[in-house]
């Protein structure tokens, strides 16, 4: 059973990077396209980007000038940063497997249980 | 980009009834449509994908249907862990985007 969980900071503060690393387990990060999705508090599901296990990646148009997500393939590992965040970024993160996929267009159905980070000074 | 619209906000129903959840788009997503069901505390699941294909291990009772801009998730006799929320998402257009939810209830 494929299992993700994601790791990092709970709080950042204003204007400085957000960055957590989702660990894969039980199944190989390979040939695979892996997702993060945020939720903000009272609020709808966004997704923020993939990255496939080859590397490329494909971002929101709404966050894509502040986003940047990595794969480590020796460590099974993803990552995200979002960089000069605000408190508009404080959200629920969720990693996730994507499959289903065509020409990266894809449904997730794999889900880590997610993490809260909240910006504040 | 596609805004997917949810309704109900909430649904209260008694075990054993029938849910039906509508999720309706702003435009065409053909049949890329899915459904995801998440409980507090846990990981959201994949239910149906494509309109109306049951995810691996999903029960029976959970059915999709639909097409272009209407859909609707059935679950036929809830059972006392189907209370939860219920996300769809739609694949057919850049971004992928989700509905805000629809909150199923014990009555």
């Amino acid at each position: 059973q494929v299992q993700l969980r994601e790791s990092g900071p709970g709080l950042v503060k204003p204007s400085e990077t957000l960055s957590l690393t989702c660990t894969v387990s039980g199944g190989s990060i390979s040939r695979y396209f892996w997702s993060w999705i945020r939720q903000p508090p009272g609020k709808g599901l966004e997704w923020i980007g993939y990255i496939y296990y080859s590397g490329s990646t494909n971002y929101n148009p709404s966050l894509k000038s502040r986003v940047t997500i990595s794969v480590d393939t020796s460590k099974n590992q993803f990552s995200l940063d979002l960089t000069s965040v605000t408190a508009a970024d404080t959200a629920v993160y969720y990693c996730a497997r994507d499959s289903y996929c065509t020409s990266g267009s894809c449904y997730s159905d794999y889900w880590g249980q997610g993490a809260l980070v909240t910006v504040s000074s | 980009e596609i805004i997917l619209t949810q309704s109900p906000a909430t649904l209260s129903l008694s075990p054993g009834e029938r849910a039906t959840l509508s999720c309706r788009a702003s435009q065409s997503v053909r049949s890329y449509l899915a459904w995801y069901q998440r409980k507090p505390g846990q990981a959201p699941r994949l239910l149906i994908y494509d309109v109306s294909n049951r995810a691996t291990g999903i029960p029976a009772r959970f059915s999709g249907s639909g097409s272009g801009t209407d859909f609707t998730l059935t679950i036929s006799s809830l059972e006392p862990e189907d209370f939860a929320v219920y996300y769809c998402q739609q694949r057919s257009n850049w971004p992928r985007t989700f509905g805000q939810g629809t909150k199923v209830e014990i009555k």
